[in-house]
């Protein structure tokens, strides 16, 4: 079965604007989580979404935000953008049941902000 | 604070050799651990995981450790191979979330297979 699907895969914004990045989670799973990498902190939890709510936070700004579609896709956008919000953007999918279960990574969204 | 420890940045084996690659953590709420693999502009890829209530989980080549009185894991890879050349995070999850999807990573051990 398919994997899960970020678009794009690299975009350039200037600061100040606002972006929004997609991601579609492998078919049947209703978790999708948000995840930002740079090479000074790593992987870091944004939030989770789960049947359309968002179930979990992490410690990022409210200028981080995301919603999902009741097909599961879900989108994330940031707003106000700001140099040190370049990163690679991850979303992970999972059926978000229990127990656990793994979650699978998209290969992401390159964000450079200019 | 950093909550998952992987204090090695890197490491280098020799291809049919052990790589053993550890994980620290100090947040006692986590109870599901997981490794991960990740090539450059590439996802995570889901390698293993372990749930606290076992001390060890194999899978092929790959098996994980873990030591909950220590808060210690490790991922053993035997034999290793150039193809696992990599960096590798581990995760880990406080189950009662109801969902591994709330992961909390290492900042990732950059391992080479050298022939």
């Amino acid at each position: 079965k398919a994997g899960v699907t970020q678009t794009p895969r690299y975009l350039i914004k200037t600061r100040g604007q606002q972006v929004t990045l997609s991601c579609s989670p492998i078919s049947g799973h209703r978790s999708v989580s948000w995840y930002q990498q740079t090479p000074g902190q790593g992987l870091q939890f944004l939030f989770e979404y789960f049947s359309e709510t968002q179930r979990n936070k992490g410690n990022f700004p409210g200028r981080f935000s995301g919603r999902q579609f009741s097909n599961s896709r879900s989108e994330m956008n940031v707003s106000t953008l700001e140099l040190g919000d370049s990163a690679l953007y991850l979303c992970a999918s999972s059926s978000g049941g229990w127990p656990n279960t793994e979650a699978f990574f998209g290969q992401g969204t390159r964000l450079t902000v200019v | 604070d950093q909550q998952v420890k992987q204090n090695s940045p890197s490491l280098s084996v020799q291809e049919g050799r052990i790589s053993i690659l550890n994980c620290d953590y100090t947040n006692s709420m986590f109870d599901y651990f997981l490794w991960y693999k990740k090539y450059p502009a590439e996802g995570p890829t889901f390698l293993i995981s372990i749930s606290s209530i076992k001390d060890k989980n194999e899978d092929g080549r790959f098996t994980v450790f873990l030591n909950k009185s220590a808060k210690h894991l490790s991922l053993h890879i035997v034999p290793s191979q150039p193809g696992d050349s990599a960096v590798y995070f581990c995760a880990a999850s406080p189950t009662k979330t109801g969902t591994a999807s709330k992961l909390t990573f290492g900042t990732g051990t950059r391992l080479q297979v050298t022939l």
